[in-house]
């Protein structure tokens, strides 16, 4: 159990456009969603909380209006990443826990974002 | 100063060796978690634990919540093994826990 899915699970996209990266938890309700990114030998790196039907809590230095999150339900979170550059080149991860701050966080398997 | 730091960076091991990762912390902490990042990027979370220890399988976790500390042992060591192996620590700040994570330890072990 606890499942977590992300789609796509590369993409490659030109400078400029926007691309949207999907979380789902496939067997539980999350809560709470993470959002990570991690670039080449660097460790994860988080970029925003999102709890369902709320507004997504961002990280210092992460720009909300560049990477809009969504999590309109308990099972699915969205990350767009928009007007992409390739300094946003790098591994996007989430995570979802199913219950209070205090539960085990389920990865998913990540999205390689290159942008020409 | 990384809040979590971890050694060896790299390790290399032959198949049957006794393997001992170690990660150290600098803050007040509500759980530790290890990680095992596979070469495709994929996470799973091996254990989380917030006092002593944990085995499952011939994995083992500890954690000395006093000395800020805690090792993952691996016994028996496999070639499957090799990944990389991530200590990241659960902080609660403003109501909402936050992860943050040490840079890895990539291990390899060899047949």
């Amino acid at each position: 159990g606890a499942v977590v899915s992300q789609h796509p699970s590369w993409v490659i996209c030109k400078s400029g456009t926007s691309v949207k990266i999907e979380c789902r938890s496939l067997d539980f309700q999350a809560t709470t969603m993470f959002w990570y990114r991690q670039f080449p030998k660097q460790s994860l790196m988080l970029m925003a909380t999102s709890n369902e039907g709320s507004k997504a809590t961002y990280e210092q230095g992460v720009e909300k209006d560049k990477f809009l999150i969504n999590h309109a339900s308990l099972t699915l979170s969205t990350l767009t990443v928009t007007s992409a550059h390739p300094e946003d080149s790098s591994f996007y991860i989430c995570s979802a826990t199913p219950g209070t701050a205090y539960n085990e966080q389920f990865f998913g398997p990540g999205t390689r974002l290159t942008v020409l | 100063k990384n809040e979590v730091e971890q050694s060896p960076q790299n390790l290399t091991a032959q198949e049957g060796e006794f393997i001992t990762i170690n990660c150290s912390y600098s803050v007040g902490i509500s759980a530790l978690h290890w990680l095992q990042q596979h070469p495709g990027g994929g996470i799973v979370s091996l254990f989380m634990l917030s006092s002593g220890k944990k085995k499952h399988g011939r994995l083992i976790a500890t954690i000395n919540i006093q000395e800020k500390h805690s090792s993952l042992h691996i016994t028996a060591s496999h070639p499957r093994d090799s990944a990389v192996y991530i200590c990241a620590v659960s902080l609660i700040q403003g109501g909402s826990e936050k992860l943050v994570f040490g840079k890895g330890t990539k291990l390899t072990v060899n047949p």
